[in-house]
């Protein structure tokens, strides 16, 4: 286990609507990426949150969004939800910041778009 | 390899064999490599990194391997076992903190 969780596990929703997604990172960790992956997929990058600022972000549309609290821990909100959104998100978290930290992923949330 | 939709590569071994899995990444500037583990229902599991200015490094019962110059990843497990089984990424750090992943290889061990 990684230290790392994400709420809620599973979550339905229609087209249209808004979520928002959770992650806690690891103990000691003050970077968190958040990471979307289709069924069959590897990850795709969305953001990265280090210290509160977003730290780079992927080729995904402003509908998502994100947050990172002072304790570290981070939301990921999408809204205007599409079928395409179905997918598991994951998030990840390391240490600093650094390209060449190893990032430690959370069992992710799958979420159903209908 | 490439893979569409579900249609991963796959790699089929004998409990007990030696496995190779490959992966061809595409920033020749990408200067750090990972690679995951990922079960059904999980989310990816480090296995092993590996930084540009070396060409192989070697974990329990992992070994990595990168060629620079072939922009190829290949990862090799020892004595491979039935819990070995799952899908298997590698990742470059393709721009700043951009992780980009690669398909995906799903190993399967036979008893």
């Amino acid at each position: 286990e990684t230290g790392v969780t994400q709420s809620p596990t599973h979550l339905i929703k229609t087209r249209g609507q808004q979520v928002t997604l959770r992650c806690s990172s690891q103990s000691g960790h003050n970077t968190v990426s958040w990471y979307q992956q289709a069924l069959g997929q590897g990850p795709q990058f969305i953001f990265q949150y280090y210290r509160e600022e977003e730290n780079g972000r992927g080729n995904f549309p402003p509908r998502f969004s994100g947050l990172q609290f002072p304790n570290y821990s981070s939301e990921l909100n999408v809204n205007a939800l599409e079928l395409d959104d179905s997918a598991l998100y994951l998030c990840a978290s390391s240490p600093g910041g650094s390209p060449q930290e190893t990032q430690y992923f959370g069992p992710g949330t799958r979420l159903l778009v209908l | 390899g490439e893979s569409v939709g579900l249609h991963l590569p796959t790699l089929s071994v004998q409990e007990g064999d030696n496995s190779i899995i490959n992966c061809a990444y595409s920033n020749s500037a990408s200067d750090y490599f990972i690679w995951y583990k990922q079960e059904s229902g999980k989310g990816p599991q480090f296995i092993i990194d590996i930084r540009s200015n070396m060409d192989k490094r070697q974990g329990q019962r992992v070994t990595v391997l990168l060629n620079k110059t072939v922009k190829h990843l290949s990862l090799q497990i020892a004595a491979t076992q039935p819990g070995d089984s799952a899908v298997y990424f590698c990742a470059e750090n393709f721009n700043n903190n951009d992780m980009r992943f690669g398909a995906g290889t799903r190993l399967t061990v036979k008893p």
